[in-house]
């Protein structure tokens, strides 16, 4: 079974684009995090959040707790945007993460 | 700070070796995980420890140990290497990761596995 559920895996946009990830998950959680992994990289922290809205630089991330998924969002995409994005659920109720398997993002020049 | 490292970055094993990879923190966090990175199925929790002397089993424990003699230090030991154990592996550390509460987690850069 696969607690958070990511779609979709791949994803090709034109530079400028608006571009839409979609997060849905079925634990309860403390918190929503949205990682980004580039190619042959690591990992880093985005965002984290457990209600509303938060917004750094071109990313956007929402929540809606009742219906259990969370988008992020990024204007005007670059090509520097290409990387895998992850979304991850800390468990309310242990001591650990479940995570989506990742949207691939490209943009094209 | 230099946040979260891992060595090595690379390693080849052959079935039946036996190996440690390291992970160290600078951050003063008391909770620490491993991961491992497989094509298709996102990241799984192999073990974690919420602090000095406490660790336990996440999701895909089997073949792996680890301990935590400090703060600092979270090594992940191999037995036993398989063929099935190569992958990419990532320490990670957070303030604490527990119940209600949910911090930023760090992550270090990776170990790329290979057992041949």
């Amino acid at each position: 079974k696969n607690e958070v559920e990511q779609s979709p895996q791949n994803l090709t946009a034109q530079e400028g684009e608006f571009i839409t990830i979609n997060c849905s998950y079925s634990v309860g959680i403390s918190a929503l995090h949205w990682l980004q992994q580039h190619p042959g990289g690591g990992i880093v922290s985005l965002f984290m959040l457990s209600s509303g809205k938060k917004k750094h630089g071109r990313l956007i991330a929402t929540i809606n707790i009742q219906e259990k998924h969370s988008s992020l969002h990024i204007t005007a995409s670059h090509p520097r945007d290409s990387a895998v994005y992850i979304c991850a659920a800390a468990s309310n109720t242990g001591n650990q993460f479940y995570f989506g398997t990742g949207t691939s993002l490209t943009v094209i020049p | 700070n230099a946040g979260v490292t891992q060595t090595p970055k690379f390693q080849v094993l052959k079935t039946g070796q036996s190996m440690t990879l390291q992970c160290a923190q600078d951050m003063n966090h008391e909770y620490m995980s491993w991961y491992r990175q497989d094509p298709g199925m996102g990241l799984r929790l192999i073990h974690y420890s919420v602090g000095a002397g406490i660790t336990d089993q996440g999701e895909v424990p089997n073949g792996y140990n680890v301990s935590r003699s400090t703060t600092e230090d979270f090594p992940l030991r191999l037995l036993s290497a398989a063929p099935s154990q190569t992958s990419v592996y990532f320490c990670a550390s957070s303030p604490t990761l527990g119940g209600a509460n949910s911090y930023e987690q760090y992550f270090g850069p990776g170990t790329r596995l290979t057992v041949t």
